[in-house]
């Protein structure tokens, strides 16, 4: 039973325009939300996080959303560059300093 | 420059095979993970450990056992690899009681014939 789900494997977006990744999650235990970017053959970096208390934050061309209420989280990535194709993983924390992973989006900005 | 390691990027083993896997980390941290990461699964969570000798199974620890003896080196064992463990293995480290970000290292894909 998948505790938090990215449903969409795959995204193309243009460059310049906005890329929208979204995360949904079932436990309101999480309290703690971050999202990670992998290049192939490195492991994962930290991008951008939020906690529970807030709806948005900010870092750059980085935006996430948290929306409790619906358990969804999205990353907004604006203007969308050629070096941000890469697969991005919401990852959530439930306690215990533990992270549950979602499936991954791989994102390709086109040129 | 904060920094994971792990012992072998790539790695070739039968099945049947003992097989080791390293982690070293330079940032004085007490948490170190161990996952798997398999395309459309996303990261899970094989072992964790919050300090020197102590352990704690994560979400898929069968065919798993992990040893940390020093505070800077995590290694993950499968006993006896079977096929169905070929998988990319990841590496992570973090402090304790922060908003943690997770730091890892480059993977070792591990290929079980």
């Amino acid at each position: 039973d998948q505790q938090v789900k990215q449903n969409s494997p795959s995204l193309s977006v243009q460059e310049g325009r906005i890329s929208i990744l979204n995360c949904d999650y079932t436990n309101s235990m999480f309290d703690y939300f971050l999202w990670y970017k992998k290049y192939p053959a490195e492991g994962p970096t930290f991008l951008i996080s939020i906690s529970s208390i807030k709806d948005k934050n900010e870092d750059g061309r980085f935006t996430v959303f948290l929306n409790k209420s619906a358990k969804h989280l999205s990353l907004h990535i604006v203007p969308s560059q050629p070096g941000d194709s890469a697969v991005y993983f919401c990852a959530l924390r439930g306690g215990a300093q533990k992270l549950v992973f979602g499936q991954g989006t791989r994102l390709t900005i086109n040129p | 420059d904060v920094k994971v390691t792990q012992s072998s990027r790539y790695l070739v083993k039968r099945t049947g095979e003992k097989v080791f896997l390293e982690c070293v980390q330079d940032m004085d941290h007490e948490n170190m993970f161990w996952y798997r990461q398999d395309p459309g699964l996303g990261l899970r969570l094989i072992y964790f450990s919050y300090d020197v000798k102590m352990k704690e199974k994560g979400d898929i620890p069968e065919g798993y056992s992990v040893s940390r003896e020093k505070k800077e080196r995590f290694s993950l064992i499968l006993e006896s690899a079977s096929t169905n463990q070929t998988s990319m293995y990841l590496c992570a480290s973090s402090f304790p009681l922060s908003y943690n970000e997770q730091f890892f290292g480059p993977g070792t894909r591990l290929t079980v014939l």
